[in-house]
């Protein structure tokens, strides 16, 4: 059965530093994924996804994420954090070809926090 | 943009109580979900609809129920609320055909059950 794994649940990091948010997945299966961003008190907005082509994926705010198949991976990047991207971020996994359900399947979350 | 709408942002209910959790989308998506969100677990799927009166169980059913009598509205029924339901609800919805369709999240109501 599908999984999705999020290494870290809380990445400290300091304004301006580079932060890399992990995230491995299983599936027997070729997979879509998406990293989705939950600000305190809201719901969760798409960052982005990747669906097939470039294995690197650029995203809004800045973000960008890397597809690696052979290590079923899919880690989200940014070069350089701000104080408002401290949030909760979740990737998640959709298998190709699985019925007519649309369901994605999500990783426990990590914590972003962002110190001055 | 899609409005993914949940009708109450806080919610706070006594044990035995029968609750509903209402959720409406304004963009004619089949497929709606809902999810329960807790600290650690992430989110886990409780039930799916993908049509008018269709439904499926997700993950963890137990305890809830669902509606779904007109395609742009999905409710989410506890039929005695218990202590372990207190959590974060989001409702979702997305449209055919599938593939990379992403899910579009209402803001989520946040029940506590006494």
């Amino acid at each position: 059965a599908q999984s999705v794994t999020q290494l870290d649940s809380q990445v400290p990091v300091f304004e301006e530093a580079p932060v890399e948010l992990r995230c491995n997945y299983s599936s027997s299966v070729s997979v879509y994924l998406f990293w989705y961003v939950q600000y305190p008190n809201q719901g969760l907005q798409l960052l982005l996804k990747y669906l097939s082509g470039s294995t690197l994926v650029k995203g809004i705010n800045g973000f960008e994420a890397e597809f690696n198949k052979s290590q079923t991976s899919f880690h989200l990047r940014k070069p350089s954090v701000h104080i408002s991207d401290t949030a909760e971020y979740f990737c998640a996994v959709r298998e190709h070809g699985s019925s007519n359900t649309g369901k994605l399947i999500f990783g426990q979350g990590t914590t972003l926090q962002v110190k001055p | 943009d899609v409005k993914v709408t949940q009708s109450s942002r806080y919610l706070v209910k006594r044990t035995g109580e029968k609750v509903f959790l209402e959720c409406v989308q304004d963009m004619d998506h089949e497929n709606m979900f809902w999810y329960r969100q807790d600290p650690g677990l992430g989110l886990r799927l409780i039930y799916f609809s993908y049509d008018v009166k269709m439904k499926e169980k997700g993950d963890i059913p137990e305890g809830y129920s669902v509606s779904r009598e007109k395609k742009e509205r999905f409710s989410l029924i506890l039929e005695s609320a218990s202590t372990n339901q207190t959590s974060m609800y989001l409702c979702a919805s997305t449209n055919r055909p599938l593939g990379g369709s992403p899910l579009h999240f209402g803001n989520g109501t946040r029940l506590t059950v006494t």
